[in-house]
């Protein structure tokens, strides 16, 4: 069964800092990634995604992410912290049929704070 | 940008009611999903819809659940005798078409069960 996992639910940085976010996942067909942002009282927003082609992907707001296929990872990463990138990040798997009944199965999330 | 949209953001209901959540999804979009968050939980799947019917759901989608896109435009979610354990954040989402993959997300009804 496909399962994601975070490591770490809360990650604190200084701003201008680099920001690693860790997502490990489990899937028995190639998976399809996904990293979504939780700002406070806020929907969830795709920042970036993975289903085939070039491996690294970028996302909006600077942030971007690497299928690791060797080590089922799909890290988020961004060069510099900035203030308003605290919120909550989720990684996603997509799973499902050829089409579109693809549910998403979610890590845990981090809770990204960054000081000032 | 279209967006899809929930309401109400907030509901608190006694054990036993029913409640309805509702969602607009984006105005061209095919198939449907809600998810739940407990807090302090993962994001569960509960449902998917397309062509107006359950395409699939989860153990947590049990006979109290149901779904409907009413008019075309709506797609509800039905709670109908909500337990203590119903209490979570209910997210909708929407997909365009056979062939993309992105999810698109409301903003959420928070659901607290007294």
């Amino acid at each position: 069964a496909q399962s994601v996992t975070q490591l770490g639910s809360h990650v604190s940085v200084s701003e201008g800092a680099l920001v690693l976010l860790r997502c490990n996942y489990s899937s028995s067909v190639p998976p399809y990634l996904f990293w979504y942002v939780q700002y406070p009282n806020q929907g969830l927003q795709l920042l970036l995604k993975y289903t085939t082609g070039a491996t690294l992907v970028k996302g909006i707001n600077g942030f971007e992410a690497e299928f690791k296929k060797s080590e089922t990872s799909f890290h988020l990463t961004k060069p510099s912290a900035h203030m308003s990138d605290a919120a909550e990040y989720f990684c996603a798997v997509s799973v499902g049929n050829a089409g579109n009944n693809r549910k998403l199965i979610w890590g845990l999330g981090t809770s990204l704070a960054v000081n000032p | 940008e279209p967006e899809v949209t929930q309401t109400p953001s907030h509901q608190v209901t006694q054990m036993g009611q029913e409640v309805i959540l509702r969602c607009v999804p984006i105005s061209n979009h095919l198939y449907f999903y809600w998810y739940r968050q407990i807090l302090g939980q993962k994001v569960e799947f509960l449902v998917s819809f397309y062509n107006n019917e359950i395409s699939e759901k989860s153990e947590i989608f049990d006979d109290q659940f149901s779904v409907e896109r009413p008019d075309g435009s709506n797609f509800t979610l039905k709670i109908r005798s909500t337990k203590l354990e119903d209490s979570a954040m209910y997210f909708c989402a929407s997909i365009g078409a056979r062939g993309q993959e992105t999810q698109y997300f409301g903003p959420g009804t928070r659901l607290l069960v007294l």
